[in-house]
């Protein structure tokens, strides 16, 4: 029973490059976010998506672009890394927008 | 200001002890509202939901006061256990979005 998985775990990124994060999961839910966290910021909403084919902005979305083209999977890109996007990525899915959210491993980005 | 704010950390406190976290939210428009846990930086996990009415789990009881827009988690008989971040979350009544405030870390000694 896998849940929500993200790839890769760990990342280094050169200032400029571009990546792709894969969240994945297995519980047939409608809605999955992105978030980053900081030290002392908690965990703060990058992109969020209510279904398949859908998209919102958070509180964070500059810098990231979305896509969720299959209901199980939600990819965040980077298209031009930054320092200041180094951080932990967490994805997260869940059944309905009011019911418990399940979250991935995370995933650990450094941009130099 | 924040939508969702927390009580500033860490909390130190010894086994045994009773604690008291609280939030408060910004959107009267907020529907649900959740606790979570979250350990050494590893992904957060529900903790407890937080009803209207108020509600307790064990030795933890959660507080929801809709009018003064205030969330509170007490968590009573400490153990070395419970230290991690607490992290108060609030979902609006349209949209899905899930937002997480800063989080209160705990550290409970011996």
């Amino acid at each position: 029973n896998a849940g929500v998985t993200q790839t890769p775990k760990f990342r280094v990124l050169k200032t400029g490059q571009s990546m792709t994060l894969l969240c994945a999961q297995d519980m047939n839910h409608e809605y999955m976010y992105w978030y980053r966290q900081d030290p002392g910021m908690g965990l703060r909403l990058i992109h969020y998506s209510v279904g398949e084919g859908t998209t919102a902005k958070g509180e964070v979305p500059d810098g990231y672009n979305v896509s969720r083209l299959k209901k199980q999977n939600f990819l965040l890109g980077l298209e031009s890394a930054a320092p200041s996007q180094t951080s932990v990525y967490f994805c997260a899915s869940s059944f309905a927008g009011n019911t418990e959210a399940f979250f991935g491993q995370g995933t650990r980005l450094t941009v130099v | 200001r924040k939508e969702v704010e927390q009580d500033p950390g860490p909390f130190n406190v010894p086994e045994g002890a009773t604690v008291a976290f609280n939030c408060t939210y910004s959107n009267s428009a907020s529907q649900s509202f959740f606790w979570y846990r979250q350990d050494c930086r590893k992904e957060p996990k529900l903790l407890m939901s937080v009803y209207s009415s108020g509600n307790e789990d064990g030795r933890f009881t959660a507080q929801l006061n809709r009018a003064s827009q205030y969330i509170s988690l007490l968590i009573r008989d400490s153990k070395l256990s419970d230290s991690a971040t607490y992290l108060c979350v609030v979902t609006l009544y349209q949209g899905g979005k899930l937002i997480f405030g800063q989080g209160t870390e705990l550290s409970v000694k011996p």
